[in-house]
């Protein structure tokens, strides 16, 4: 069980790449999320899925896109890439059923710097 | 919306000494509390979670918080500290009928020898 997998690990783009971090989980998880984490603002929601087909907005979801077409995979895409979106990004998945395994468990992350 | 405050953003400590990491929320709902921690360069780790029953939850390595819904805290405390326990932890709240988790900002914790 590798959990919830991201890659890159480290990724440096020029203002106007665009890319797409990937994330993965092999818990069979209906929920994923991308989070965006920056210094002395926690953890950030930018965009989340509650199953294949079905996406939604999170706090932040400006310049970012997502799309979730099978039940493991839930990549981020960045269509221009700024600035303000170097940060460290972090993928989650959890299952939707029941109250006890609300335990939402994160990737390793991908630290983006864009300049 | 729920909210969460991490009253501290730094709390240096020596080694075997106690530490207490604060966490306040808002929310016009029942909800779920979280700590997540954060080793140097990792991603976050589940430390403890409050879904309902006893109002103090204990984690394996010695952390304990305690839910307390009429001052809306949710304080983790530990009575020892290690060089290891070093790292960022993060106060979460989730709605009970929902999957959305909000952040406090974190508190770095630095042991000292």
């Amino acid at each position: 069980n590798a959990g919830v997998t991201q890659t890159p690990k480290f990724q440096v783009l020029k203002t106007g790449q665009s890319m797409t971090l990937q994330c993965a989980q092999d818990m069979n998880h209906e929920y994923m999320s991308w989070y965006r984490q920056d210094p002395g603002m926690g953890l950030r929601l930018i965009h989340y899925s509650v199953g294949a087909g079905i996406t939604d907005q999170g706090e932040v979801p400006n310049g970012y896109n997502v799309s979730r077409s099978t039940t493991e995979d839930f990549p981020l895409r960045l269509l221009s890439a700024a600035p303000s979106q170097t940060s460290v990004y972090f993928c989650a998945s959890k299952t939707l059923a029941g109250a006890y395994t609300d335990t939402q468990y994160f990737g390793p992350g991908t630290r983006l710097t864009v300049l | 919306a729920q909210s969460v405050t991490q009253l501290d953003s730094q709390v240096p400590v020596f080694e075997e000494a106690p530490v207490e990491l604060r966490c306040n929320y808002s929310s016009s709902v029942s909800v779920y509390l979280f700590w997540y921690v954060q080793y140097p360069n990792q991603g976050l780790q589940l430390l403890l979670k409050y879904l309902s029953g006893s109002t103090l939850v204990e984690s394996i390595n010695g952390f304990e918080a305690e839910f307390n819904k009429s001052q809306t805290s949710f304080h983790l405390r530990k009575p020892s500290v290690h060089i290891s326990d070093t790292a960022e932890y993060f106060c979460a709240v989730q709605k009970a009928a929902g999957n959305k988790l909000t952040f406090g900002g974190g508190t770095r914790v630095l042991v000292k020898p």
